[in-house]
């Protein structure tokens, strides 16, 4: 199957400093990429579909300004947590699909657990 | 926006029992898919349904998909160990977007 990494695959930071995450499509190009970001024994949330030479496009409630995204080429997406605060700590999750793939499925990466003090 | 309701939230089974999680979508669905979180893990596909009525099976998991494509559930029969995790459901949209379910958490008691 394809392969996406993610890293780091955890980082903690002090309140107020910002964190970037990278979401790479190892064997395979990602025009779209998504970020999601997972509490502790909950569901998987959308916050935002990267597009490749474009704005991403966030979802309801999340703020793109506090969470930006860059998709500057067709294997690589990066979030930036900026100025993190505690209640920001979580697993963020980004996917991606393959257009050569029978289904349309997404490709997980392993996940970057953060930890904001 | 589009809601995706699964139940139960958690089960825990005796190794040998079924388990059973269902999925229900305030629309109309253009495909479901069903993905596997191991504890500590990231999700994994199993399965995209995409014709009304459809069933699907892998050895010991049966997907289906109802008739009027806002229903789905996954059986498991004769659960084992390995099949502890979290199932999720996922209904497809445009562009790949995918809506979670919340996920049923699955125990299996050796």
């Amino acid at each position: 199957g394809a392969v996406v990494s993610q890293h780091p695959s955890w980082v903690i930071c002090k309140s107020g400093t910002s964190v970037k995450i990278e979401c790479r499509s190892l064997d395979f190009q990602a025009t779209t990429m998504f970020w999601y970001r997972q509490f502790p024994k909950q569901s998987l949330m959308l916050m935002a579909t990267s597009n490749e030479g474009s704005k991403a496009t966030y979802e309801q409630g999340v703020e793109k300004d506090k969470f930006l995204i860059n998709h500057a080429s067709l294997t690589l997406s990066t979030l930036t947590v900026t100025s993190a605060h505690p209640e920001d700590s979580s697993f963020y999750i980004c996917s991606a699909p393959r257009a050569s793939s029978s289904y349309n499925e997404q490709f997980f990466g392993p996940g970057t657990r953060l930890t904001v003090l | 926006g589009q809601q995706v309701m699964q139940i139960p939230q958690y089960q825990h089974v005796q190794e040998g029992e079924d388990f059973t999680t269902y999925c229900n979508s305030s629309t109309t669905l253009s495909n479901i898919q069903w993905y596997k979180q191991r504890p500590g893990g990231h999700p994994v596909f199993l399965i995209q349904l995409v014709k009304s009525g459809e069933v699907k099976k892998q050895k010991r998991l049966t997907f289906q998909f109802g008739e009027a494509k806002k229903n789905s559930s996954l059986h498991i029969t004769a659960t084992q160990t390995t099949d502890v995790g979290t199932y999720f459901c996922a209904g497809g949209g445009s562009n790949y977007k995918l809506t979670f379910g919340k996920g049923t958490l699955l125990t299996v008691n050796p």
